[in-house]
């Protein structure tokens, strides 16, 4: 069975640019998180789709959004990007029906902006 | 509201050594566990989880942690290092439920010495 594939997997952008990374779950898996790693951050939660609604979101200002389609792939954009941007982004999915929150991680989309 | 604290930024042991990554937890409610480790430029793998089930959990690779409510401790634990151990690992948790969010701890990043 594939893993969570995310694309792309690296990428640089300009300041005030917008991007935008994709994520495709395990197949039969509805929901899908989104995480932000940075050094000094360490892992924080983005957001949480499921069946194509928005269910948890972190605190993140409005520049980052994100979306999910009916066959569970997700999408999250950043826009007016900014240096403190630069993070690897870690989607994760899971079945998402009330399970223990056991995730599945994907190799994530390293973003550079400069 | 949860969160996770895990001593100690950085372990070092020897090879053959006993591992120890402590992880200690809050949650007002019974939560689930999990450790996570992360190789150089790849996503999250999960090593083992605690859901209510055995207080003892043997994950992959030998490691095994112990969930004690007593001491809100879920310890991970290896008993002979191995060079390819070497690795970050993070702790989480989840109250379950309607939470989809897991909360990490900052990491431990854990090298092995020949």
């Amino acid at each position: 069975k594939a893993g969570v594939t995310q694309t792309p997997r690296y990428l640089i952008k300009t300041r005030g640019q917008q991007v935008t990374l994709s994520c495709s779950p395990i197949s039969g898996h509805r929901s899908v998180s989104w995480y932000q790693q940075t050094p000094g951050q360490g892992l924080q939660f983005l957001f949480e789709y499921f069946s194509e609604t928005q269910r948890n979101k972190g605190n993140f200002p409005g520049r980052f959004s994100g979306r999910q389609f009916s066959n569970s792939r997700s999408e999250m954009n950043v826009s007016t990007l900014e240096l403190g941007d630069s993070a690897l982004y870690l989607c994760a999915s899971s079945l998402g029906d009330r399970d223990t929150g056991e995730l599945f991680f994907g190799e994530g989309s390293r973003l550079t902006v400069l | 509201a949860q969160s996770v604290t895990q001593l100690g930024s950085h372990v070092s042991v020897s090879e053959g050594a006993l591992v120890l990554l402590r992880c200690n937890y809050s949650s007002s409610v019974p939560p689930y566990l999990f450790w996570y480790v992360q190789y150089p430029n790849q996503g999250l793998q999960l090593l083992l989880k605690y859901t209510s089930a055995a207080t003892l959990v043997k994950g992959i690779n030998g490691f095994e942690a112990e969930f004690k409510k007593s001491e809100t401790s879920f310890h991970l634990t290896k008993p002979s290092a191995h060079m390819s151990d070497a690795a970050e690992y993070f702790c989480a948790v989840n109250i379950g439920g309607s939470n989809y969010k897991l909360t990490f701890g900052k990491g431990t990043l854990l090298t092995v010495n020949p």
